[in-house]
């Protein structure tokens, strides 16, 4: 039940893009993006809800391809910032069953 | 300031010895949670409440107790803890039923059972 995530890691120098994908084996009403740094909260990024959308924050967008139940977070001009593990979080129909992803650890270079 | 206000943020304590880890939000949200996170496991879900008086239990329930009896509140009761309840404990909140808003996070408690 637990969406998948990929890459598990990834290490970027500053200024290139990254994607990390989730993917999920049931049918998807939203798919969420947080961003935990080490030893702080989960921050929530955004929510992408069935319907296909795509959502930007700053240089981080996302889309949702609710017919393949996956998402995928774009990462741009990656900044030292942005260094942190990325969630993903899955809920089915009707904002049900809401579950977390294992998490992308993301870390950038100067 | 909007937030999730988690307390203590750091918490020793011996098996069997009761203990409350206390949660308020200030944003009037109706859905409270509580996850507890472990390395190589990530953010599992304890246990829920969609409005006062109304709590279920998520994915890991077994050893924790929970109440909701004023909305902004939402405590985790650990009423004879073990040392596999060592972890890092996070309540949050949303507007609504959990999956239709973004959630904000307390700070986390760091709980070590010896």
């Amino acid at each position: 039940q637990q969406p998948v995530q990929s890459p598990q890691a990834v290490i970027l120098r500053e200024g290139e893009d990254a994607v990390i994908n989730c993917s999920s084996s049931k049918a998807l009403y939203s798919v969420h993006w947080y961003r935990q740094k080490h030893g702080e909260a989960p921050v929530f990024l955004m929510i992408l809800l069935k319907g296909g959308e795509q959502k930007g924050h700053e240089k981080i967008s996302a889309s949702f391809n609710e017919k393949k139940q996956q998402s995928s977070l774009y990462l741009t001009a990656s900044q030292l910032s942005y260094s942190g593990t990325y969630f993903c979080g899955t809920a089915t129909i009707y904002g049900q069953n809401f579950v977390f992803g294992p998490g992308t650890r993301l870390s950038v270079l100067p | 300031e909007a937030q999730v206000t988690q307390n203590p943020r750091y918490l020793i304590t011996v098996t069997g010895k009761k203990l409350t880890v206390t949660c308020s939000q200030n944003m009037n949200h109706e859905y409270m949670s509580w996850y507890r996170q472990d390395p190589g496991l990530g953010l599992r879900q304890i246990y829920y409440s969609m409005n006062v008086e109304v709590t279920d239990k998520g994915d890991v329930p077994e050893g924790y107790k929970v109440s909701r009896k004023e909305k902004r509140n939402f405590p985790l009761i650990l009423e004879s803890p073990s040392p596999n309840q060592t972890s890092l404990y996070f309540c949050a909140s949303s507007l609504g039923e959990g999956g239709r808003y973004g959630y904000t996070f307390g700070s986390g408690t760091r709980l070590t059972v010896v």
